[in-house]
């Protein structure tokens, strides 16, 4: 069965502190993987996809298929990036997203 | 501007009224889809539609409905409401690669 696993409910670090949110999957065959992220009373929105391996808002994250993990990594944490972040899954060429129960990073000033 | 719409944005019903949560995206899109947030359970998928008049059960479907007969829109239909079904409410729709999600609606069912 396809799941997503974010063991942390929350995380709290201090502002320029490095930040790690973990997240694993379980699927069978080559999963699209993606990092959602939700601020404060805003919408969910789209932070960053495994296959553009970009960097967002200096957010980087790369697919380990030997751990099956996706953890989305900051080195120097803003206060402006508390928020709800999302791990979620997709299959290749499908359009269902899952989605992981969420991290919520506070970044204390 | 191109974007995803729900109205309304905040809902206090009784149990066993019905309701509507409309949803309307200008981006074309064909793929739509209604997910639920709960705080410890993360978004589960209630519905989703690949195109007009096709739609198919998510994760979470039962106490719910769906329509799509136009590309644009696809509500969400709440026959006869429960508590359980407190919850705040997204929509979404997707182009080749990326969905996006409307403002969220928050339900209370008294």
């Amino acid at each position: 069965a396809q799941r997503v696993t974010q063991p942390e409910k929350l995380l709290s670090v201090f502002k320029g502190a490095p930040v790690e949110l973990k997240c694993n999957y379980s699927y069978s065959g080559s999963p699209e993987l993606f990092w959602y992220v939700q601020y404060s009373r805003q919408r969910l929105q789209l932070l960053l996809r495994h296959i553009s391996r970009e960097s967002i808002k200096g957010f980087t994250a790369d697919l380990n298929k030997g751990e099956t993990s996706f953890h989305l990594k900051k080195p120097f944490a803003q206060e402006e990036d508390s928020a709800m972040y999302y791990c979620a899954l997709s299959k290749k060429n499908t359009d269902k997203l899952i989605f992981g129960t969420g991290t919520r990073l506070q970044v204390f000033p | 501007e191109a974007q995803v719409t729900q109205n309304p944005r905040y809902l206090i019903t009784v149990t066993g009224k019905k309701l509507t949560v409309t949803c309307s995206q200008n981006m074309n899109h064909e793929y739509m889809s209604w997910y639920r947030q709960d705080p410890g359970l993360g978004l589960r998928q209630i519905y989703y539609s690949m195109n007009v008049e096709v739609t198919d059960k998510g994760d979470v479907p039962e106490g719910y409905k769906v329509s799509r007969k136009e590309k644009r829109n696809f509500p969400l239909i709440l026959e006869s409401p429960s508590p359980n079904q407190t919850s705040l409410y997204f929509c979404a729709s997707k182009d080749l690669e990326t969905q996006y999600f409307g403002p969220g609606t928050r339900l209370l069912v008294l």
